[in-house]
């Protein structure tokens, strides 16, 4: 079982729609969770944590946090051309192993304007 | 407030030959983690230092080794390189377990 699965793209929208990304991750004990962006040919950039179950949002951005479920969620709301990139989930493992953040392999949008 | 800075952005290296990679975290970071992306698969950890101390390393050969400095800047180094290590190279800086990591530009190394 991998460490971190995200729902296979690629992932078209139009434009002004909701983009819907979704993760799963098995370690149990994982107890921070991030999703970047990542546009063709740069690095991953940040653009939300979450770290307590519900719901966090930041502009366009709402992440969901499910921790029973194991499961974390990205929604894009009034998608952009602009918003088309990767988006890589990330999993911070838990207290008691060492460090490691685990990426899931990524989900592509695309916006269609 | 400066970012994570990976030097050089680019690299072509031979087979068999072996290479030194760099990073400077953001200031006061004091966690630097390496990472592997190639298109196949994807992001895969490296390690990770804090304090100059190594505290994880993920499944890679011998030939993959790193370290860090008292300023927390980072070095990794591939040694005997095969045509399988083209990658883009990744560091990424926090403050520490648990907390946000931030990227930098990252290193594309081509081996010919």
């Amino acid at each position: 079982q991998k460490e971190v699965e995200q729902n296979s793209g690629p992932l078209s929208v139009p434009e002004g729609a909701i983009a819907s990304l979704n993760c799963t991750y098995s370690d149990r004990g994982s107890q921070s969770f991030f999703w970047y962006r990542q546009y063709s040919g740069k690095s991953p950039e940040l653009i939300m944590s979450i770290y307590s179950n519900g719901d966090k949002e930041d502009g366009r951005f709402t992440a969901q946090l499910n921790k029973a479920s194991q499961y974390v969620s990205l929604l894009i709301r009034d998608s952009q051309p602009s918003d088309s990139a990767t988006y890589l989930c990330a999993v911070n493992n838990g207290p008691n192993v060492d460090y490691k953040l685990s990426f899931g392999a990524g989900t592509t949008v695309t916006v269609r304007a | 407030k400066a970012g994570v800075t990976q030097t050089p952005r680019y690299l072509i290296k031979t087979r068999g030959q072996q290479v030194t990679l760099s990073c400077s975290p953001i200031s006061g970071h004091r966690s630097v983690s390496w990472y592997q992306q190639t298109p196949g698969q994807g992001l895969q950890f490296l390690f990770e230092y804090f304090s100059e101390t190594q505290r994880n390393k993920g499944n890679f050969p011998g030939r993959f080794s790193g370290r860090q400095f008292s300023n927390s800047r980072s070095e990794m180094n591939v040694s005997t390189l095969e045509l399988g290590d083209s990658a883009l190279y990744l560091c990424a800086s926090s403050l520490g377990r648990n907390t946000e990591a931030f990227f930098g530009q990252g290193t594309r190394l081509t081996v010919v």
